[in-house]
């Protein structure tokens, strides 16, 4: 099992430039998360969808949007970059019940904007 | 809203070390409990986890106990290896507001021979 892909592992961007992160799971989860991880703060949540066809804004959406193509992949776009999204960013995805809500990690995208 | 505190890091310890990581949440409902591990360079990965009050989760040598009275759920082990080495992100998983999973900040461990 690939698990969780995430696309590309590395990128560069100008300020202004947009791009987009692709993820996609093979595990028939339901829920599906973007987050970045930043030096002293951790992992924070910036868009998750629940299910197919749902998308909810998470901790600090500001600056990109999401789309939920289908059950399987889950795309982060970022339409204008900025420095401050220099990150790494990390797609996971879960079951949606309580007792099975493991989330299972993509090897994350270091993202550097100049 | 719910929320995780873990005890700010880098913690660093000689092999054979008991360790200690705190960690305390706050929910509304009852979520499960996650410990995370994460390598240099690579992704999370689940560590441990528990459902419901006074559970008990392992692996590896690493426990972690599901306390609701005091909301905690600290992550122990009690002979730490180089190995270990490691960024720990404490994490809870709740239904309230819409599914999602909340990680705390983490801790980085270094482990000296």
């Amino acid at each position: 099992n690939a698990g969780v892909t995430q696309t590309p592992k590395f990128q560069v961007l100008k300020t202004g430039q947009s791009m987009t992160l692709q993820c996609a799971q093979d595990m028939n989860h339901n829920s599906m998360y973007w987050y970045r991880q930043d030096p002293g703060m951790g992992l924070r949540l910036i868009y998750y969808s629940a299910s197919e066809g749902t998308t909810d804004k998470g901790e600090v959406p500001n600056g990109y949007n999401v789309s939920r193509l289908n059950k399987r992949e889950f795309s982060l776009r970022l339409e204008s970059a900025a420095p401050s999204q220099t990150s790494v960013y990390f797609c996971a995805s879960s079951y949606l019940s309580t007792d099975q809500a493991e989330a299972f990690f993509g090897q994350g995208t270091r993202l550097t904007v100049v | 809203g719910d929320s995780v505190t873990q005890m700010e890091g880098p913690v660093t310890l000689s092999e054979e070390a008991f360790l200690t990581i705190n960690c305390t949440y706050t929910a509304t409902g009852y979520p499960s409990l996650f410990w995370y591990v994460q390598y240099p360079g690579e992704g999370l990965q689940l560590l441990l986890k528990a459902t419901k009050a006074d559970d008990k989760g392992s692996n590896k040598g690493f426990e972690a106990t599901y306390r609701k009275e005091t909301t905690s759920f600290h992550l122990e082990k009690g002979s730490v290896q180089v190995s270990d080495s490691a960024v720990y992100f404490c994490a809870l998983s709740s239904n309230t507001g819409g599914f999602k999973t909340i990680f705390g900040a983490g801790t980085r461990l270094f482990v000296k021979a």
